[in-house]
């Protein structure tokens, strides 16, 4: 079964630190590139980061660049997202998607999300 | 890039046609997205290329736009389709999405 798995959301201080990990099965995960959205709670959907397939490039949403980092694992089939100098407004619901690029471009593959809440 | 929907919500009934609209704050050719999100799920891909039906998805959805303003329709609403629709552009970086529209039952 084609499928993206979060994991390591949580509570956490304001000024905290957290590390996100989605481990895909079932696809080429070497092929594809790889974003970070999230949600905060009874709000829309934002676009956070996107990696390319081999990790040389990385894109970040100005309100969290120089605070996030993304990376990935072509061996493990996984993508990361550091998150440093957490926010009470970076309180949200955190999914990773499949972002294919070719012939168009769109996520197709979305996680079922893992819940970040930084709070004191 | 800025993406506005309209409107933000609406009631409709079972078999009416529903058109939500999405607007670009600049031309993005035609990488826009539309996405159909139910209470505690993830996102789900409708419409790419703002008109390519994604396959598994009802015909009964259809986009159609380019450059700026771009239109999502449903021809004939069923129960479960009562749910938020939200457009993504993937023109440029930083991608954005539209703010949603909450289709509920009238």
């Amino acid at each position: 079964e084609v499928q993206l798995l979060e994991s390591g959301g949580g509570l956490v201080q304001p000024g905290g630190s957290l590390t996100l990990s989605c481990a895909a099965s079932g696809l080429t995960f070497s092929s594809f590139a790889m974003s970070w959205a999230r949600q905060a709670p009874g709000q829309g959907l934002e676009w956070v980061s996107t990696i390319s397939s081999g990790g040389g490039n990385t894109y970040y949403a100005d309100s969290v660049k120089g605070r996030f980092t993304i990376s990935r694992d072509n061996s493990e089939n996984t993508v990361y997202l550091q998150m440093n100098s957490l926010r009470a407004e970076d309180t949200a619901v955190y999914y990773c998607a499949k972002y294919t690029l070719s012939p168009s471009r769109y996520f197709d593959l979305w996680g079922r999300g893992t819940l970040v809440t930084v709070s004191s | 890039i800025q993406l506005t929907q309209s409107p933000s919500s609406l009631s409709a009934s079972v078999g009416d046609r529903v058109t939500i609209t999405c607007r670009a704050s600049q031309g993005i050719s035609s990488y826009l997205v539309w996405y159909q999100q139910k209470p505690g799920k993830a996102p789900k891909l409708l419409i790419y290329a703002a008109s390519t039906l994604q396959s598994g998805v009802p015909s009964r959805f259809s986009g159609s736009g380019s450059g700026t303003d771009f239109t999502l329709t449903i021809s004939s609403l069923q129960p479960e389709d009562f749910a938020t629709y939200f457009c993504q552009q993937l023109n440029s970086y930083p991608l954005t999405f539209g703010g949603g529209t909450k289709v509920e039952i009238k």
